[in-house]
């Protein structure tokens, strides 16, 4: 069955420093791979997405996230945070052949401080 | 493009009693999914629409969950006689084709609070 783990429940950084958010997934191919934000009381926006190809992918608001599929894993980064990037943060796994149902982690809460 | 609209954004509501929520989706979208988020935990898939067939529902989605999409456009989301269990962030977002093409865009949800 597919899962997503994302280990860090929550993470401070300084802003301008660089961040990466881990995320792991377990599904027996290579799935679909997703990076979703979410603003207090606001629905979910899409950073980014891995479907096949080159396996570091460029999303919006200078996000980019790295699919290694010796590790499972599709990490997000950021070179410089801003204090606006304060949110929690959802990686999703979808089934490669079935992509209408996402497997969501638990999110990781990110906090910037000045 | 106005994006997914849910409505009411806020709902308390005593325990026993029934609620309906309703999600606008991107008018071109003929795909529409319905999720739960509870706190600190991530969405939780319910049920999804390809038009106005309901395509998929989750084990989650007990009885006393009925949700419909009537003519392909907006839906609703029933839940019946209410338990505190249900409280939690009822979440929709639709998308164009499967979310393999595109992903799903969300609306900002409807918090639901049993009392």
């Amino acid at each position: 069955a597919q899962s997503v783990t994302q280990p860090d429940i929550h993470i401070t950084v300084s802003e301008g420093a660089s961040l990466e958010l881990r995320c792991n997934y377990s599904y027996g191919a290579t799935p679909y791979l997703f990076w979703y934000v979410q603003s207090p009381g606001q629905g979910l926006q899409l950073l980014l997405k891995y479907f096949s190809g080159d396996t570091l992918v460029q999303g919006i608001k200078g996000f980019e996230a790295e699919f290694k599929r010796s590790q499972s894993s599709f990490n997000l980064r950021k070179p410089s945070v801003h204090w606006s990037d304060a949110a929690e943060y959802f990686c999703a796994v979808g089934a490669r052949f079935n992509t209408d149902k996402l497997i969501f982690g638990t999110g990781t809460r990110l906090q910037v401080f000045p | 493009d106005t994006g997914v609209s849910q409505n009411p954004r806020h709902k308390i509501t005593k325990r026993g009693q029934n609620v309906t929520f309703r999600c606008d989706p991107i008018s071109e979208h003929n795909r529409l999914y319905w999720y739960r988020q509870t706190l600190g935990q991530g969405p939780e898939f319910l049920t999804y629409f390809q038009n106005e067939a309901q395509l998929e529902k989750s084990r989650l989605l007990s009885d006393r969950f009925s949700a419909e999409r009537p003519k392909g456009s907006f839906s609703t989301l029933e839940i019946q006689r209410t338990e505190q269990g249900d409280s939690a962030m009822y979440l929709c977002a639709s998308s164009l084709g499967t979310t393999g093409g595109y992903g799903y865009t969300f609306g900002s949800g409807t918090r639901l609070t049993v009392v």
